[in-house]
């Protein structure tokens, strides 16, 4: 199993839309995951950290379920700058420091 | 707010030379990393390094060398450049908080040509 999946997409949805992305990981024992943006050509960006079952920042809420090993990204009220590509981020299993990217889900929001 | 500051946006050099990209961070992080990013192959780990002088290969370390004098400072090196190290470099840094990874932080990067 690898490290880290992601379901690349793209997702293509309506503004106004609400949209989840799923990530499933490998290490049981990982205790911080991120999700990250990127757009196109430029550097990943975080966007939340989640270091227990959940976190929420304004539209965006991420949910952890340790017991099946994902992580989801839920994105409400999708506006047009959320067109973009967002990455998985989980521990790596043989290094503290290292983190594991997965290779990210694409979306694009449509008006 | 974090800044990991990349030497170079825009970077052209031919086969054969010894090509330097350098990166610096200004939050005192411990550990810093490179990074290529390649259309369908996602982010992988040249090497990176939890403290000065330290360095640890990552996933594709061949063809690559990397120095850190200097906490602040990590550069990557290519030995002898060659076409297929024609990429995205990625340069980031982390604080170091024991068994709790911590996110990274990415510079802007280095589009890399090599002709």
């Amino acid at each position: 199993r690898k490290e880290v999946e992601q379901d690349p997409g793209p997702f293509n949805v309506p503004e106004g839309a609400t949209v989840a992305f799923n990530c499933t990981y490998s290490n049981s024992a990982s205790q911080s995951f991120f999700w990250y943006r990127q757009d196109c050509r430029k550097e990943p960006k975080l966007l939340m950290s989640v270091y227990s079952s959940g976190n929420e920042d304004g539209r965006f809420t991420a949910q952890l379920n340790r017991a099946s090993q994902y992580i989801s990204l839920l994105i409400r009220d999708s506006k047009l700058s959320d067109s973009a590509t967002y990455l998985c981020v989980v521990p790596g299993m043989d290094s503290s420091y290292k983190l594991i990217f997965g290779s990210g889900t694409r979306l694009l929001v449509r008006p | 707010d974090v800044k990991v500051t990349q030497s170079s946006r825009y970077l052209v050099k031919r086969t054969g030379e010894k090509v330097f990209l350098e990166c610096v961070q200004d939050m005192d992080h411990e550990n810093m990393f490179w990074y290529r990013q390649d259309p369908g192959l996602g982010l992988r780990l040249i090497y990176f390094s939890y403290d000065v002088k330290m360095k640890e290969k990552g996933d594709i370390p061949e063809g690559y060398s990397v120095s850190r004098e200097k906490k602040e400072r990590f550069s990557l090196i290519l030995e002898s450049a060659s076409t297929n190290q024609t990429s995205m470099y990625l340069c980031a840094s982390s604080l170091y908080l024991g068994s709790m990874n911590q996110p990274q932080h990415f510079g802007d990067g280095t589009r890399l040509s090599i002709l």
